[in-house]
C-alpha cells in the first residue's frame, strides 16, 4: 500500500522560495502505474490543485494560476517528489498535501499524505 | 479555470439520505466521466469517496454513490450515520491543459 510523507519548513518569508518534499514508501516513484500531485488548502477554506507530475514521459501539468512560480519534479534517489514555489506572499499560506493516483483512476489523489502546514510571515 | 460549484452546506437527520450536487462546464464535467469526490474530516487529510463519477475504491461504503447528467455531478450518502458529518468535494479533469478542478466544497451536518 503507497504512503505518503510531506516535509519542509513550516515557515517562509515573503518572497522567498517555497520548497516541500514528499517521500514515497511502497511504490516507485518511477514507475508508470501512476501520477504525483500536490494539492494545498488555506485554512478554513477549501481545496485547491497545484499540479502534478508522471515520470514515464517526464511531463508535469500546472495550475495556469501558479504556473510562472511552480516545479514539481523528482528525486529517484530517494523515491520522492518535491514542489518548489517562488516568490511567495501571504495567500501561500495553506496546508499543502501530497497525493499519488493510479493512471486509471483519473482523480487528483487516491492516496494522500497528512500534510503539512505552511505559513508565509515575516 | 474556475472551481466547480457546490451547495455551501446540507443537513440532514441520521437515517435519512442527501445528495449534494457539483456544477461544472463543458470544459470538465460535461465531457469528462473523470469525476471524483472526497470526504475530509475536520483536520485531516481528505479520503477519496468516488471516482469516474460512480466507482467507489475498496473499503468504500456502498452508502456513497455518484452520479453525473450533462454538466452536473452528484453524490448520494444513503442512510446518514454521524461520521458523515464532513466536508465533502468534488474534482474534475479539465481540458484546459490536462488540470483537474476542485468544487467549492459542501459541509454536511447529521
Amino acid at each position: 500500500q503507497v504512503q505518503l510523507q510531506e516535509s519542509g519548513p513550516g515557515l517562509v518569508k515573503p518572497s522567498q522560495t517555497l520548497s516541500l518534499t514528499c517521500s514515497v514508501s511502497g511504490a516507485s516513484i518511477t514507475s508508470g502505474d501512476y501520477y504525483w500531485f500536490w494539492i494545498r488548502q488555506p485554512p478554513g477554506k477549501g481545496l485547491e490543485w497545484i499540479g502534478y507530475l508522471y515520470y514515464q514521459n517526464g511531463d508535469t501539468y500546472y495550475s495556469p494560476s501558479l504556473r510562472s512560480r511552480l516545479t514539481i519534479s523528482t528525486d529517484t534517489s530517494t523515491n520522492a517528489f518535491s514542489l518548489t514555489l517562488t516568490s511567495v506572499t501571504a495567500s501561500d499560506t495553506a496546508f499543502y498535501f501530497c497525493a499519488c493516483s493510479p493512471t486509471h483512476f483519473g482523480t487528483p489523489g487516491a492516496t494522500w499524505g497528512p500534510g503539512t502546514l505552511v505559513a508565509v510571515s515575516s | 479555470q474556475s472551481d466547480l460549484s457546490q451547495p455551501a452546506s446540507v443537513s440532514a437527520s441520521p437515517g435519512q439520505s442527501i445528495t449534494i450536487s457539483c456544477t461544472g462546464s463543458s470544459n470538465d464535467v460535461g465531457i469528462f466521466n473523470l469525476v471524483s469526490w472526497y470526504q475530509q474530516h475536520s483536520g485531516k487529510a481528505p479520503r477519496l469517496i468516488i471516482y469516474t463519477v460512480s466507482k467507489r475504491p475498496s473499503g468504500v461504503s456502498s452508502r456513497f454513490s455518484g452520479a453525473k447528467s450533462g454538466n452536473t455531478a452528484s453524490l448520494t450518502i444513503s442512510g446518514l450515520q454521524a461520521d458523515d458529518e464532513a466536508d465533502y468535494y468534488c474534482a474534475s479533469y479539465s481540458a484546459a491543459g490536462s488540470t483537474y478542478v476542485f468544487g467549492t466544497g459542501t459541509t454536511v451536518t447529521v
